[in-house]
Formats: structure tokens, sequence, C-alpha cells
């Protein structure tokens, strides 16, 4: 099993442009978490999604951020425009049958906005 | 809304000292603890859980953590520890009941000095 597969690896972007990031879950897994990791507040989830459906996006910042899972090996999240204090290790995790089942978290996206 | 608080943010030890990581949380019902652990270079990956019976638990590498209900604390422990163990370790709470979803504390990174 290749495990929750991330890219880009590393972004640097200037302010106002748009990012994507992708995110490839465990095959079989249901559920589908992103995160956002900054030394200020640790380890947030952004939002989760179970048989491709978002149950929770509360953690969503604003409107600049959007994610879609179109079907069940395929996920994105967008921020557009992008700010600098959007800097931070973007992490993508599955688990099988969502909460409290174990979280696979992938390697991250460091995001660099200038 | 539950929240988790970890009180140590950096702990520097030396190899076969005893190591005590603090959680505590913050819900008025039942939870599900967990610990996660990410060592440099690799993902996060689960250390140990909690959901009923015993509340000691023990997990992988001889870590184990003990739910004091009466506290809200889930703090880690491991006896001896070795240069290996140097991570950064995440304790995380999960409501029980529906899509609830995981909330983590902002981690504790931990430095073993051989």
């Amino acid at each position: 099993d290749a495990g929750v597969i991330q890219s880009p690896r590393h972004e640097v972007t200037e302010m106002g442009q748009e990012v994507t990031l992708r995110c490839k879950p465990i095959s079989g897994h249901n559920s589908l978490f992103w995160y956002r990791q900054t030394m200020m507040r640790g380890l947030e989830l952004l939002i989760y999604f179970n048989n491709n459906v978002p149950i929770d996006d509360s953690g969503m910042p604003e409107d600049r951020f959007s994610a879609k899972m179109p079907n069940a090996s395929f996920s994105t999240l967008k921020i557009q425009p992008s700010e600098p204090r959007d800097s931070a290790v973007y992490f993508c995790a599955s688990s099988r049958t969502g909460p409290p089942d174990e979280q696979y978290f992938g390697p991250g996206t460091r995001l660099t906005v200038t | 809304a539950q929240s988790v608080s970890q009180h140590n943010h950096h702990v520097i030890l030396s190899e076969a000292a005893s190591l005590e990581l603090g959680c505590n949380y913050s819900y008025g019902g039942t939870v599900n603890l967990f610990w996660y652990v990410q060592y440099p270079g690799q993902h996060l990956q689960l250390l140990l859980k909690y959901f009923s019976g015993d509340p000691l638990v023990k997990g992988i590498k001889g870590f184990e953590a003990e739910f004091i209900k009466s506290k809200f604390s889930f703090n880690l422990r491991k006896p001896s520890v070795q240069w290996s163990d140097t991570a950064e370790y995440f304790c995380a709470v999960n409501a029980r009941g529906g899509y609830q979803k995981v909330t983590f504390g902002t981690g504790t990174k931990l430095q073993v000095i051989p």
C-alpha cells in the first residue's frame, strides 16, 4: 500500500496567487481529512469528508479556502487568493470508517506564500 | 466543542530518563483519546488510543497512557526513553457519537540527548 499521497511536497507562491493542494487517500478508506499545522496553532482540522461528502468544514478559515472530493480517490484543497498568513504545512489523512478510527497521514505539503 | 491542552511545548531529556507528557481535554461527555507521534522525516502515526475499558493503555515502543476521568487527563508515559524517541507527540480527543471530528493538541517536541 502506497499510503496517503500528497502533492506537491513543497509550494512557494506569491501573495494573491491560487494554490491547489492534492491528496490521494488510501484505497478503501471512506473518510478524508485536511489539516493545517502552524507553530502557533498546532494541528487544526480544516475539513473532513465521509464517502466524498463534506461532514465538518467548520475549520475552514474563510471563503478563500475551498475543498472538493469528486471521487473516493482524490481530493483538492484550494486557496484563492493566497496570503502570507496561509504559510503552513498542510496534511491530508484518511481512515477506513471515519472518527474515531485511526487516521493515516500523508507527508504534508509545505506552503510558503511570499 | 472539545479542546485539548498540551502544556509542555518542548521537552529535553537524557537517555534512560523517565517521560511524562501532559494532556488535558475539555468536554463534558464521553470521549475517545489518542496519542499520535511524528518522528523526524516520517508521517504522523498513531501511538496509542483509549476508547473504553482499562484506563491504562499500552501502545507501541513501550509507551503507555492513563486516562483519569476526574482530571480530564490522558498523560503519556515511558519509563526509560531512548534517542530514537525524539519526535513530536500530539494528544487528540474525539467526542463519541456521530461524525465527531478528532481535535488535536498543539504538540510537544521531545528531544532525547544520548
